[in-house]
């Protein structure tokens, strides 16, 4: 089965800094890759996806790049903000959207914005 | 158009006890997906189903657990016999046939 390694497990950048999370998949038939964000307690919210189609998606502070040859994607954030603290959470799935395959998550990065 | 609706947001129960959780997904939305969180870790895929279908069970224990997403009402995942080890957020995700999953509040069970 699919194995998602995620880094790095905590990551603390000052405020205005950019911030990036790498993950690694194993399985080369894995085309669809989600980002969650989850704050304490609360449910994981879609925050940016990128099919395997595209090298390359950004919404607004936050892009997300796809190299599937050597298999892995990153999560970057410009000008970071207090609200961006949380966990955040990489995924894979194999139905090219999720609507017809559980997602495989990596374990997660505790994202903490300094003042 | 409500969200993903899980209920009971919490739930207690003594070891041996039944936990039943509950998962209303998103108007429009006919597949349906439990996970499991670990304190302090990630999401596990548990089992995908569509209505009256388990379509994918692989993340499931063979014992124990069981899920149902019937015709009418919501999809429901059932602990028989609960353990400590239980004890762990139950979030629920629905999606359109070819879409984002989009995730519940969750369901905090804790086993005494």
């Amino acid at each position: 089965g699919e194995n998602v390694e995620q880094h790095p497990s905590t990551l603390s950048v000052q405020e205005g800094d950019s911030a990036v999370i790498k993950c690694t998949y194993s399985d080369s038939a894995s085309n669809y890759f989600p980002w969650y964000k989850q704050e304490l307690g609360k449910r994981p919210q879609l925050i940016i996806d990128i099919r395997s189609n595209v090298g390359e998606k950004k919404d607004q502070r936050i892009a997300v790049t796809l190299n599937k040859t050597a298999k892995h994607f990153s999560l970057h954030i410009t000008e970071t903000q207090p609200e961006d603290s949380a966990v955040y959470f990489c995924a894979a799935s194999q139905k090219g959207g999720g609507g017809a395959d559980g997602l495989t998550f990596g374990k997660g990065t505790h994202l903490i914005i300094q003042p | 158009n409500a969200g993903v609706m899980q209920n009971p947001r919490h739930l207690v129960r003594r070891r041996g006890q039944e936990a039943r959780l509950r998962c209303s997904p998103m108007k429009g939305h006919s597949h349906v997906y439990w996970y499991r969180q670990l304190p302090e870790e990630g999401l596990k895929f548990m089992v995908y189903l569509q209505k009256e279908n388990i379509i994918d069970e692989s993340g499931m224990p063979k014992e124990r657990f069981s899920a149902e997403f019937p015709k009418e009402g919501p999809s429901i995942l059932r602990i028989q016999q609960v353990v400590r080890g239980d004890s762990a957020a139950y979030f629920c995700a629905s999606s359109p046939a070819v879409g984002t999953q989009y995730f519940g509040p969750g369901t905090r069970l804790t086993v005494l």
